[in-house]
Parts: C-alpha cells; sequence; structure tokens
C-alpha cells in the first residue's frame, strides 16, 4: 500500500532556530500533500496544501513567512518552522495523495516538535 | 465547507465489548475515510468507504451517502484499539477533506 515517510519524528530545537521536516511518498507519486497541525486531544488543523511545482496554498490565519512550504518533486515536500517560538510546539503531520482524495489519504507517521 | 460531527466523543470499553462509532455530515460526500490515531500520534487508514459496506477483520464501516452518515464497528475489541478515530470527507468540488473532532476510545484489559 502507499507509504509515506515523515522526518524527523521529534525534534527539539531552541527559541529563534529554524527545522525542517521532510514528507516522502515512497511508492506513489504525491500530486497534492497537506500539512497539519494537531494540538493536544484535538483534531488534526489544516495549514497548507501543497502541489508539486507550485506555491503552496494557506489556509487562513496561518503565517507564511513563518511555515515555508516546499514542494519540489512528486514525492518530496517539506515543511520548514522559521524563527521557532515555544507557541510553535506542537505535533505536525504530512499526508499526501495521488490524485485529488480519489484514492484516500495516506498520512505520516508525525513529528513532535518542542521549542525551548 | 461542510461540517463533520462524530459521536460518542468519548468511549470506554472493557476488551471484547463491540462498539459503534458514527460520523454525520452537514452535506452530502463524495469521498470518506476512516482513520485510527494510535497513542504515539500515528494516523492509520482504516477506511476509504465514500459508499457501502467494507470489512477488514474485526473492523467494518458502512456509509450511507445518500443520508449522510458513516458508521465504524468494532468488533471484540482490543487494549491496542485504544487511540482516537477520526472520519474525514470532501463535498462538491473541493478535494481538502474535512476531519471530524474524532472519538477517543479506550479498552481497558
Amino acid at each position: 500500500g502507499a507509504v509515506v515517510s515523515q522526518h524527523p519524528s521529534w525534534v527539539i530545537c531552541k527559541s529563534g532556530t529554524s527545522v525542517k521536516i521532510e514528507c516522502r511518498s515512497l511508492d506513489f507519486q504525491a500530486t497534492t500533500m497537506f500539512w497539519y497541525r494537531q494540538f493536544p486531544k484535538q483534531s488534526l488543523m489544516l495549514m497548507a496544501t501543497s502541489n508539486e511545482g507550485s506555491k503552496a496554498t494557506y489556509e487562513q490565519g496561518v503565517e507564511k513567512d513563518k511555515f515555508l512550504i516546499n514542494h519540489a518533486s512528486l514525492t518530496l515536500s517539506t515543511l520548514t518552522v522559521t524563527s521557532a517560538h515555544p507557541e510553535d510546539s506542537s505535533f505536525y503531520i504530512c499526508s499526501a495523495t495521488q490524485g485529488q482524495f480519489n484514492y484516500g489519504y495516506t498520512f505520516g507517521s508525525g513529528t513532535r516538535l518542542t521549542v525551548v | 465547507g461542510i461540517q463533520v460531527e462524530q459521536s460518542p466523543p468519548d468511549l470506554i470499553l472493557q476488551e471484547g465489548a463491540n462498539s459503534t462509532l458514527r460520523c454525520n455530515f452537514s452535506d452530502s460526500v463524495n469521498n470518506l475515510q476512516w482513520f485510527h490515531q494510535n497513542p504515539w500520534g500515528q494516523l492509520i487508514n482504516l477506511f476509504y468507504i465514500p459508499s457501502g459496506t467494507k470489512q477488514n477483520g474485526r473492523l467494518s464501516a458502512t456509509t450511507v451517502a445518500t443520508e449522510r452518515y458513516s458508521l465504524l464497528y468494532i468488533s471484540s475489541s482490543q487494549t491496542t484499539d485504544s487511540g482516537v478515530y477520526f472520519c474525514a470527507g470532501t463535498s462538491g468540488g473541493s478535494y481538502i477533506p474535512t476531519f471530524g473532532r474524532g472519538t477517543s476510545l479506550i479498552v481497558h484489559p
């Protein structure tokens, strides 16, 4: 079945530094990738949608300059949290789909970010 | 966008019990998926089920698209079934899924 690999699984960084999270589709070409943020005991909050080779579409209230998303190929998307602050600490999850949800979504394993 | 309501929000079971989780949509959906988020945060795809019934082991799901709901059945629950169950769907021309708030399940041994 479809597999999405997300790295790192967890990361601790100092305030002011940047952190990059990678999301790779291992056995299929992901035309669309999504980035979510999840707070404890809450549902997934969509941050942005990215299509290969084009700029990401950010949801309202998500700072595009803080959360840089790059989808350079059909198998790789990255999320960079720039100048991280403690309030950016959260669980970030990516997902990918082959064809506009017609085949369903596959999720990465998530990244636990802690900013100290 | 569509609204997704999941019930119950919390569920506690004894191992071996059966349960039914429900997902209601405010509008007709053309794609629907059920996920299980384990205690480590990993989201596992359970069913892609825009309509009809599917079964996978002790789990089965039924979607009645015309009545805007989907059900997830868990039979003979095990402690490893613990976690949060989410449903998500798309509607109309949107390909961006809307998630419910989830059902938190705890199965005691």
